[in-house]
């Protein structure tokens, strides 16, 4: 079964850091770009991170570049956030996801775990 | 950026009735474009690919349409498990979102 299952999330002061985990199984981990999505409290979805299959490519939205981290282990089927300087708007469910392309154009998340909350909180 | 506004924001309607979102992008991006089904407090369900494919496993009352800058999810008969709230995706730009609720 495809899975994945993140990790990592808590209560963290203003200015803190966090590193989350993302645990994969069911499928050939290094074959995929994967990306990092959160959701604000009653908000909708916003896409933070994503790096390529083989970890030698990462892309950022604006509003992390700078202060989050992306990577993976592939060894060890894992992928990571490494988030520092949080914010209050930072608070969020994280969410991991598989991106699958579509003849090389477009990016699709296609298998996504529960989720893991962040909560940047005084 | 491309810039993706999603319509409307929120709707009312009933088991059975048509159902229709729509998703325009600030430029064309030919049919690069997906749509997630988001029920409360789950993960986003991919239901539709590169415009008008439809994800393994997605009943066949979804259906998706239009290309370059204008596009559509159709529901063509409302179930009671499609209550929830509907994104398009366009290479990592999500649209703001559109909450289908019961009329």
């Amino acid at each position: 079964e495809v899975q994945l299952v993140e990790s990592g999330g808590g209560l963290v002061q203003p200015g803190g850091s966090l590193r989350l985990s993302c645990a994969a199984s069911g499928f050939t981990f290094s074959s995929y770009a994967m990306s990092w999505v959160r959701q604000a409290p009653g908000k909708g979805l916003e896409w933070v991170s994503a790096i390529s299959g083989s970890g030698g490519s990462t892309y950022y939205a604006d509003s992390v570049k700078g202060r989050f981290t992306i990577s993976r282990d592939n060894s060890k089927n894992t992928l990571y956030l490494q988030m520092n300087s949080l914010r209050a708007e930072d608070t969020a469910v994280y969410y991991c996801a598989r991106e699958i392309t579509i003849f090389g154009v477009g990016y699709y998340m296609d298998v996504w775990g529960k989720g893991t909350t962040v909560t940047v909180s005084s | 950026a491309i810039q993706m506004t999603q319509s409307p924001s929120s709707l009312s309607a009933s088991v059975g009735d048509r159902v229709t979102i729509t998703c325009r992008a600030s430029q064309g991006i030919r049919n690069d474009l997906g749509w997630y089904q988001q029920k409360p407090g789950k993960a986003p369900k991919l239901l539709i690919y590169a415009a008008s494919s439809l994800q393994s496993g997605v009943p066949s009352r979804f259906s998706g349409s239009g290309s370059g800058t204008d596009f559509t999810l159709t529901i063509s008969s409302l179930q009671p498990e499609d209550f929830a709230t509907y994104y398009c995706l366009q290479s990592r730009a999500f649209g703001q979102g559109t909450k289908v609720e019961i009329k």
